[in-house]
């Protein structure tokens, strides 16, 4: 069983649509998180979510809403959609909340490609 | 405030020879450390992690850190690369404060 699975894997979309990924885990965590991921491999948090409450909201712009329906799910909804947006977007999750230990388990990525 | 600074974009060697990636840390707080391995195309996935027990931590595939609060270091180690090494590797320090912060990755070449 996949741990943390996010879907779509491959999203491909023109400028101006509206898209959306799903991210869930079955690893009974209380934390999840987004990531993106640019053409340099630079990982960057966008938000992180602890049983279904906002704890993380980077500088991301208002385009980009996050939605957790419950613990197990988040899910990231991008209006809008700009050729900048084009990266890799990794979901993690991770057991504890407010501290720096957290191990982190990560999804196998959804690579948006905006034309 | 704290940051984490990878020394080498990339790093070769060649199979059966020894892996040195290497990390230096800033962090007001007592870090947490952690090696993440990324295969091409897969998600990462946690290699070892140091939270201020021993100072030398073992890995997964034969990987080992040493944290050196003296150098503000924790360098990634393996005594020979075996060539499904070939990765990128991203090292990360946490602290307290919740804070979780990746490095710039090292991408690991191994030649035949």
């Amino acid at each position: 069983d996949t741990a943390v699975s996010q879907t779509p894997k491959y999203l491909v979309t023109q400028m101006g649509n509206d898209k959306s990924i799903k991210c869930e885990q079955n690893l009974g965590h209380d934390t999840m998180y987004w990531y993106k991921q640019d053409s340099k491999k630079f990982l960057k948090i966008m938000f992180s979510y602890n049983n279904k409450e906002l704890i993380i909201n980077e500088t991301v712009p208002n385009r980009f809403s996050p939605k957790s329906p419950d613990k197990a799910h988040l899910n990231l909804h991008i209006n809008s959609l700009e050729l900048g947006d084009s990266a890799v977007y990794f979901c993690a999750s991770s057991r504890l909340q407010g501290t720096g230990a957290n191990v982190l388990t990560f999804g196998a990525g959804s690579r948006l490609t905006v034309l | 405030a704290q940051s984490v600074t990878q020394l080498d974009s990339h790093v070769s060697v060649s199979e059966g020879t020894p892996v040195l990636l290497r990390c230096n840390y800033s962090s007001s707080y007592s870090p947490s450390l952690f090696w993440y391995v990324q295969h091409p195309n897969k998600g990462l996935q946690l290699l070892l992690k140091y939270t201020s027990a021993a100072t030398l931590v073992k890995g997964i595939n034969g990987f080992e850190a040493e944290f050196k609060k003296s150098e503000t270091s924790f360098h990634l180690t393996k005594p020979s690369a075996h060539m499904s090494d070939a990765a990128e590797y991203f090292c990360v320090v946490g602290s307290s404060a919740s804070k979780i912060i990746f490095g710039s990755g090292t991408r690991l070449s191994i030649r035949p």
